[in-house]
């Protein structure tokens, strides 16, 4: 039930194009969805968070879409540009505490 | 500032080193932790720390041992490691362990046993 299945494990979109990764989870407690992108070699970053309250948020190129009744989300990368791929996680962590949960990544390449 | 450092970048040691991983942040986080992240993985949680006490341990072995000196700093001790320990260790830190709120990551020490 702590488990966050992400898909697909790794992905090849076009420069322009939109890519997008989707994550599901089981675990209703789950309150707080960050999603990270990671270049090799270096730390995780913080992309994008939604809470449950609300069904998208957009930043920028980058929007989270949130379906609570499905217990699903995703993220959309408009736009996508060759300096976007790196790997993306997604995460899960539950009202009131830290632990986060992760998916298992996304490796995702764009083309020219 | 959202910045959380660690030292050193690269690591390399012997199952019978003893050596130390270091993270500091000054962005007045009381929640501090290390993960592991194999090749290809997502980061392992290993330790939590709040308000300076352990507060997590994810059953990890005795040869890996934190410290928690002040709520800027965070260690990590190793002792006697086996080569399926190389792995980027990441520190995080985050405003508070029961909030539930970002967690801010370094850029990790890769490590090497031999």
């Amino acid at each position: 039930q702590q488990q966050v299945k992400q898909s697909p494990q790794s992905l090849i979109v076009q420069k322009g194009g939109i890519s997008i990764i989707n994550c599901a989870y089981e675990n209703t407690a789950f309150d707080y969805f960050p999603w990270y992108q990671q270049f090799p070699g270096k730390g995780p970053a913080l992309l994008i968070a939604i809470r449950p309250d609300v069904s998208e948020k957009k930043e920028g190129r980058f929007t989270i879409s949130f379906n609570k009744s499905a217990k699903q989300f995703s993220l959309h990368i408009m736009d996508s540009q060759p300096g976007d791929s790196a790997t993306y996680f997604c995460a899960a962590s539950p009202f009131g505490n830290e632990k986060l949960t992760f998916g298992t990544g996304t490796r995702l390449t764009i083309i020219p | 500032d959202t910045e959380v450092t660690q030292t050193p970048k690269h690591l390399v040691m012997g199952m019978t080193n003893k050596k130390s991983l270091k993270c500091e942040q000054h962005m007045g986080h009381r929640a501090m932790y290390w993960y592991k992240q194999k090749a290809k993985k997502p980061p392992e949680l290993m330790f939590v720390y709040s308000y300076e006490k352990l507060s997590i341990n994810e059953s990890v072995p005795s040869r890996f041992s934190p410290e928690c000196p002040n709520s800027s700093l965070l260690n990590l001790h190793l002792h006697a490691l086996q080569p399926e320990d190389s792995a980027l260790y990441l520190c995080a830190s985050s405003q508070d362990l029961f909030m539930t709120d970002t967690q801010y990551f370094g850029p990790g020490t890769r490590l090497t046993v031999l």
